[in-house]
């Protein structure tokens, strides 16, 4: 995984806080996906962003959060006004830059978001 | 709507023996299908992968079965190794109007006993 960076590793903030976390995709990869793992789950789908494009956002809660991949940058994942239900595990990928490849897509190690 | 799913949370295999994961999934738009291996506290790694057009891959230890029919799909690990102790889940790619996303089961907690 050393190939997708993700920080903070581990992040703790209290209700109403905002929490950030970023993501460096793979050198060369132009595709970023965030993912929402709540425990003892699968992975869920939230958000896929090109630069400077969200091109699906369909899995991410409509309010309170919000995604980009800027220019020059990481991507940023946000949350706005946490609440408890918001502790996970959020899992960046990267992939190649055309969508149709068989390229898989690959991971970082996850920050750890606990809200107390 | 759980579209892909793995009914067995855990399973116990010996060292040297076959491993068999089983995963299931429901919508037939679905084109490519990975598997993944996760150790606590790292993310997902990948491990083998098959398009919907095959029915077998291969690679080492470790070979995937499609059975379109059936909506169903299995890694094989042989001969399976204490390393391999680990949470694998089964993945599958959509692909609608430009975008890829990935739907995950929700993982089998395998665990290889000396």
């Amino acid at each position: 995984n050393a190939g997708v960076m993700q920080n903070p590793r581990h992040l703790v903030r209290r209700r109403g806080q905002e929490a950030r976390l970023r993501c460096s995709p793979m050198k060369g990869h132009s595709h970023v996906y965030w993912y929402r793992q709540l425990p003892e789950e699968g992975l869920k789908f939230m958000v896929y962003l090109q630069k400077e494009n969200i091109i699906d956002e369909s899995g991410m809660p409509k309010e309170r959060f919000s995604a980009e991949f800027p220019k020059e940058g990481p991507s940023i994942l946000r949350i706005q006004q946490v609440v408890r239900g918001d502790s996970a595990a959020y899992f960046c990928a990267s992939s190649p830059s055309r969508v149709y490849s068989n390229q898989p897509q690959h991971f970082g190690d996850g920050t750890r978001l606990s809200i107390l | 709507d759980q579209q892909v799913k793995q009914n067995s949370p855990s399973l116990s295999v010996q060292e040297g023996r076959i491993s068999i994961l089983n995963c299931d999934y429901t919508n037939s738009m679905f084109d490519y299908f990975l598997w993944y291996k996760k150790y606590p506290a790292e993310g997902p790694t990948f491990l083998i992968s098959i398009s919907s057009i095959k029915d077998k891959n291969e690679d080492g230890r470790f070979t995937v079965f499609l059975n379109k029919s059936a909506k169903h799909l299995s890694l094989h690990i042989v001969p399976s190794q204490p390393g391999d102790s680990a949470v694998y889940f089964c993945a599958a790619r959509l692909l609608l109007q430009g975008a890829q996303k990935l739907v995950f089961g929700q993982g089998t907690r395998l665990t290889i006993n000396p």
